[in-house]
């Protein structure tokens, strides 16, 4: 099956700016799902999308925000970045009917901040 | 916040020996999922057991679930240089969103 597609794989930003990551989720998967990874915290649940909406959100910022098109494909934006943002950034789909059933998770965006 | 603690935090074992990671969860759950990590990459599902289950098998995993103790293990029979990775428990509660609750992880090294 074609994968969960995260771009780009590498992002260096500089404090203060703020960074836009990139999910495609499986073809008909509805539910697109973000985490962040650092050694300090480990892996984070940030916000879940479906069909366009924000289901859930976990205990971050406002800087960190994202959205849902109507092709599922998703973005995460991250305002103001702080060194601290520093991660591995990783969406994953899910579907829970059909072939390709669960969470597929991409291969994340190395964020940098410097 | 995380879901749970793993443990160990690290193993280190000898090629063709057994591995077990044992995990624990706080909260009542829907799914324990295990996932793989190779050198800080994206992580790759290896095995879901639901919550009425017990035991579950998987080519050379083999995975249980005691939702009285909270815990979870996860058996790696006959080892291979390539299962050195790092090993996540992840819980899926009731709920309607998608969120799955990670563990800290085993970092598993097999030595050749």
């Amino acid at each position: 099956k074609a994968g969960v597609t995260q771009t780009p794989r590498y992002l260096i930003k500089t404090r203060g700016q703020q960074v836009t990551l990139s999910c495609s989720p499986i073809s008909g998967h509805r539910s697109v799902s973000w985490y962040q990874q650092t050694p300090g915290q480990g892996l984070q649940f940030l916000f879940e999308y479906f069909s366009e909406t924000q289901r859930n959100k976990g205990n971050f910022p406002g800087r960190f925000s994202g959205r849902q098109f109507s092709n599922s494909r998703s973005e995460m934006n991250v305002s103001t970045l702080e060194l601290g943002d520093s991660a591995l950034y990783l969406c994953a789909s899910s579907s829970w009917t059909g072939p390709n059933y669960g969470y597929t998770f991409g291969s994340g965006t190395r964020l940098t901040v410097v | 916040s995380q879901q749970g603690e793993e443990d160990p935090q690290a193993l280190s074992i000898q090629e063709g020996e057994n591995a077990t990671m044992n995990c624990s969860y706080k909260t009542s759950i829907n799914n324990l999922q295990w996932y793989r990590q190779n050198s800080g990459r994206g992580l790759v599902h290896l095995i879901l057991i639901r919550s009425n289950e017990r035991e579950k098998h998987s080519g050379r995993l083999r995975v249980t679930l005691d939702t009285s103790k909270k815990s979870s293990s996860l058996l790696i029979t006959a080892s291979r240089a390539a299962d050195t990775a790092s090993y996540f428990c992840a819980t899926d509660a009731f709920s309607r969103a998608q969120k799955l609750v990670f563990g800290q992880g085993t970092r598993l090294t097999i030595n050749p």
